[in-house]
């Protein structure tokens, strides 16, 4: 199972909005729409942001919005403010009981 | 409140075996996977595998099948990972719990630091 690829890194000023792609094979992504995203600070756990797709659990902004077409995942974070600078990984479900993460994108908000 | 907790820092020389443990409160051990989630560092986050808190069955992804051993101990709520160490790393044990196929509540990492 490969792993899921994602920029390695993008940026954005404060304000601006930025998309993250998460590009997988017709076995996980393009099969199933259950792709989660996460965003990770630096010495801490994940924490998911979406699931589902497109989907945001209790307490996550609404500034983190999924979306999904064929294989490609993509996440977009509107209005950047600096405490979204962080590495952010996609998830998909890979069928089989299995999942595979992306390479992860570190976001710098300039 | 729903946490995980994992246990402690360790250092280990390379080919040395570690077990790292991942004890659950706030619901029910038993009715949820628990997948563990390896990161090195600087590097992404690798999905290890699950064991079913219940059963015992347990599914390693590919890489990691042959170097590491997933258990666990329901009467204490307790998820174990054993990996024979080649590299440091931060091993996360995961949940999902309120949401389906992803995972929701994380431990906090157990860094392994590997020292000659």
């Amino acid at each position: 199972q490969s792993a899921l690829t994602q920029p390695a890194s993008v940026s954005g000023s404060p304000g601006q909005s930025i998309t993250i792609s998460c590009t997988g094979t017709n076995s996980d992504i393009g099969s199933f729409d259950l792709v989660s995203w996460y965003q990770q600070h630096p010495g801490k756990a994940p924490k998911v942001l979406i699931y589902e797709g497109i989907k945001r659990p209790s307490g996550i902004s609404t500034r983190f919005s999924g979306s999904k077409s064929g294989n490609t995942a993509s996440l977009t974070i509107s209005g950047l403010q600096a405490e979204d600078a962080a590495n952010y990984y996609c998830c998909s479900y890979a069928g089989r009981t299995t999942w595979v993460f992306g390479g992860g994108t570190q976001l710098t908000v300039l | 409140q729903v946490q995980l907790v994992q246990s402690g820092a360790e250092v280990k020389k390379p080919g040395a075996s570690v077990k790292v443990s991942c004890k659950a409160s706030g619901y029910t051990f038993t009715a949820y996977f628990i997948h563990w989630v390896r990161q090195a560092p600087g590097q992404g986050l690798e999905w290890m595998g699950w064991i079913n808190p219940t059963s015992g069955d347990k599914y390693y992804a590919e890489r990691f099948q042959g170097r590491v051993t997933m258990t666990r101990d329901a009467s204490i709520s307790t998820a174990y990972l054993e990996v024979t160490t080649d590299d440091s790393a931060v091993y996360y044990c995961a949940v999902a719990l309120i949401i389906d196929y992803a995972f929701d509540i994380w431990g906090r990492g157990t860094l392994v630091t590997v020292s000659s």
